[in-house]
């Protein structure tokens, strides 16, 4: 009954490479996030989704497409990946975007690029 | 200047201590604001929001100072289990929140 999932945990590849990481959940909310942690642990919002359509975009480079097929899921692509995307990747889920609800965050995608 | 400040620490503390931290934010406009704790490895989880008035939740209390636009938490009695890094939240916008680097907390037998 987990509320928030990612998959994979953990993402090994090379660079050049594209991959993506799957996000569902299952608490029937309508807005969903991608957060990127780097290895000094800052947190920072890469992309915000409300009902299937985008509404943040934090100046995030176009190699990283994320898609909504439906509210419930939050995909992300990242084409040719670089060094410097290797990160612990959160979705999260809230109910509606008012600033005042609570985020619920997935496990996270532990990504190393080589 | 950061949108969201807060002191790093580390915080060593003895159990049975207690310990606060602040956070400070850059924008006026802000509207909502939370801690969040996030043990290592682990994923941020709520551990409380923050309200104008003040509140409390058992050990933790946390405070609002709009004019002086910092929020605060307060641990009291600190138990080992509350080892972990403390993440301040601030949203201006609708969909956006802005977390702080963080305060890791560090409490000692």
């Amino acid at each position: 009954d987990t509320a928030v999932s990612q998959t994979p945990k953990y993402l090994v590849t090379q660079m050049g490479n594209d991959k993506s990481i799957k996000c569902e959940q299952n608490l029937g909310h309508d807005t969903m996030y991608w957060y990127k942690q780097d290895s000094k642990k800052f947190l920072k919002i890469m992309f915000s989704y409300n009902n299937k359509e985008l509404i943040i975009n934090e100046t995030v480079p176009n190699r990283f497409s994320p898609k909504s097929p439906d509210k419930a899921h939050l995909n992300l692509h990242i084409n040719s990946l670089e060094l410097g995307d290797s990160a612990v990747y959160f979705c999260a889920s809230s109910q509606g975007t008012g600033g005042y609800n609570e985020q619920f965050f997935g496990p996270g995608t532990r990504l190393t690029v080589l | 200047r950061k949108e969201v400040e807060q002191d790093p620490g580390p915080f060593n503390v003895p159990e049975g201590a207690t310990v606060a931290f602040n956070c400070t934010y850059s924008n006026s406009a802000s509207q909502s604001f939370f801690w969040y704790r996030q043990d290592c490895r682990k994923e941020p989880k709520l551990l409380m929001s923050v309200y104008s008035s003040g509140n409390e939740d058992g050990r933790f209390t946390a405070q609002l100072n709009r004019a002086s636009q910092y929020i605060s938490l307060l641990i009291r009695d600190s138990k080992l289990s509350d080892s972990a890094t403390y993440l301040c939240v601030v949203n201006v916008n609708a969909g956006k929140s802005t977390f702080g680097d963080g305060t890791t907390l560090t409490v000692k037998p």
